[in-house]
């Protein structure tokens, strides 16, 4: 079974704070992704990595810096936490290999910034 | 106007009703995902459509390419069926745009 961990469930941090948030997958997949999670708003794309040291931006990067150093860990960084990043942070991980293409998700840390 | 729209956004229903989520899409697509999401946060996938109908269970997903529009239906519901359903199409190889979600409460 795919397990993708994330490093806190529930999180509160204060505005110009710096934020991590850990992603660890136990798959060996290729491609990483940080979505955020908004009422009416759905899931939405902050950055994805398709390779060690390899990211790209999604749909929302302002605000948001990664790193991918290792394959299986794929880490979201707040430079300085405002107000308006308070939201759910969902990670997920997939495979190039299965033609399923299927994207397989961490438990979510629920951010609070004050 | 979102690429990917889902209806309705809440649904409430008795135990035992037939349940139709709806999803409509405006861009091209290499595939549809219908993914669940229970209270407390995890997603799974339930169906991966390029085509067609599949089922699993009481849950069955269809998929009208030429209408671009997609459905998710539950038969014979159940309160442990209440969670939000998200349609996603599959833009590409890997990038996954999302529809806003259905919540979905099914009552004993």
């Amino acid at each position: 079974d795919v397990k993708v961990t994330q490093s806190s469930r529930y999180l509160v941090k204060r505005t110009g704070e710096k934020v991590f948030l850990e992603c660890v997958q136990d798959m060996d997949h290729e491609n990483m992704f940080w979505y955020r999670q908004d009422p009416g708003l759905g899931l939405r794309l902050i950055y994805f990595s398709y390779d060690v040291k390899m990211k790209e931006k999604g749909d929302i990067p302002e605000g948001y810096s990664v790193s991918r150093e290792k394959k299986e860990r794929f880490s979201l960084i707040l430079e300085s936490a405002s107000t308006n990043q308070t939201s759910m942070y969902l990670c997920a991980s997939s495979s190039y290999i299965s033609s399923y293409n299927e994207q397989f998700f961490g438990p979510g840390t629920r951010l609070t910034v004050l | 106007k979102n690429e990917v729209e889902q209806s309705p956004q809440n649904l409430t229903a008795q135990e035992g009703e037939f349940i139709t989520i709806n999803c409509s899409y405006s861009v091209g697509i290499s595939a549809l995902h219908w993914l669940q999401q229970h209270p407390g946060g995890g997603i799974v996938s339930l169906f991966m459509l390029s085509s067609g109908k599949k089922k699993h269970g009481r849950l069955i997903a269809t998929i009208n390419i030429q209408e671009k529009h997609s459905s998710l239906h539950i038969t014979a519901s159940h309160p442990r069926d209440s969670a939000v359903y998200i349609c996603a199409v599959r833009q590409g190889a890997q990038k996954l745009v999302f529809g806003q979600g259905t919540r979905l409460t099914i009552n004993p």
